[in-house]
């Protein structure tokens, strides 16, 4: 079985500050992806970053960045400098190898204030 | 504006109505499906298509019928839906490589707002 925990609801932070978005997972499966899509009022869910279980590199991308650690299955997101335009529901998302059933966290709700 | 096209944006109907959501790609992905979420929730899988044959039915409520015509197009047929039933229904369509789908991206949709009276 595979599950997806985003312990914080909701998020609110004044504009410019840095915030993290927390991401653990659980899985038996060796091989895995996992995924954070951005969810704005609109509805649409954006891809924002794919990783695979075996790439534990961070990445950053602009005012993005996520660190990937196996040993404690988390990913988290941070977004530095936020801005208004980043409020929006973020969803962490795993999915196996061998499974097209891609399984979400229960979102974190992230208000900028200006 | 998305890749993946839905139609309509918003749909009101009754419980023994018989309507139909549309979705739509041209991104060559053979791999599409259809999410249900509901409000303050995360999408939920209903139904994946690889190579329009259906290779995932998350035990769906028969009134929910999917059908996909052709490598493009998926829809969701509805009929005698309940009142919770009432969602935005997210379409979502992905690449098939070797390996299968499950490592791609999923592009999504903006949703049909579905509302049951």
């Amino acid at each position: 079985a595979q599950k997806v925990t985003q312990a914080q609801t909701e998020i609110s932070v004044v504009e410019k500050e840095d915030v993290t978005l927390d991401c653990v997972y659980e899985t038996r499966d060796t091989t895995y992806y996992l995924f954070w899509y951005k969810q704005p009022p609109s509805g649409e869910l954006v891809f924002l970053i794919r990783r695979n279980s075996f790439d534990e590199q961070n990445e950053i991308s602009g005012r993005y960045s996520w660190n990937f650690q196996k040993s404690t299955s988390s990913f988290n997101f941070t977004i530095t400098a936020s801005q208004v335009v980043d409020s929006a529901v973020y969803f962490c998302a795993l999915i196996t190898y061998n499974n097209n059933d891609m399984r979400f966290g229960a979102g974190t709700r992230l208000t900028v204030k200006p | 504006d998305t890749e993946v096209t839905q139609t309509p944006k918003h749909l009101v109907m009754g419980m023994t109505n018989k309507k139909s959501l549309k979705c739509e790609q041209h991104m060559g992905h053979r791999a599409m499906y259809w999410y249900k979420q509901k409000a303050k929730k995360p999408p939920e899988l209903m139904f994946v298509y690889s190579y329009e044959k259906l290779s995932i039915n998350e035990s769906v409520p028969s009134r929910f019928s999917p059908e996909c015509p052709n490598s493009s197009l998926l829809n969701l047929h509805l009929h005698a839906l309940q009142p919770e039933d009432s969602a935005l229904y997210l379409c979502a369509s992905s690449q098939v490589l070797g390996t299968g789908a499950s490592n791609q991206p999923q592009h999504f949709g903006d949703g049909t707002r579905l509302s049951i009276l």
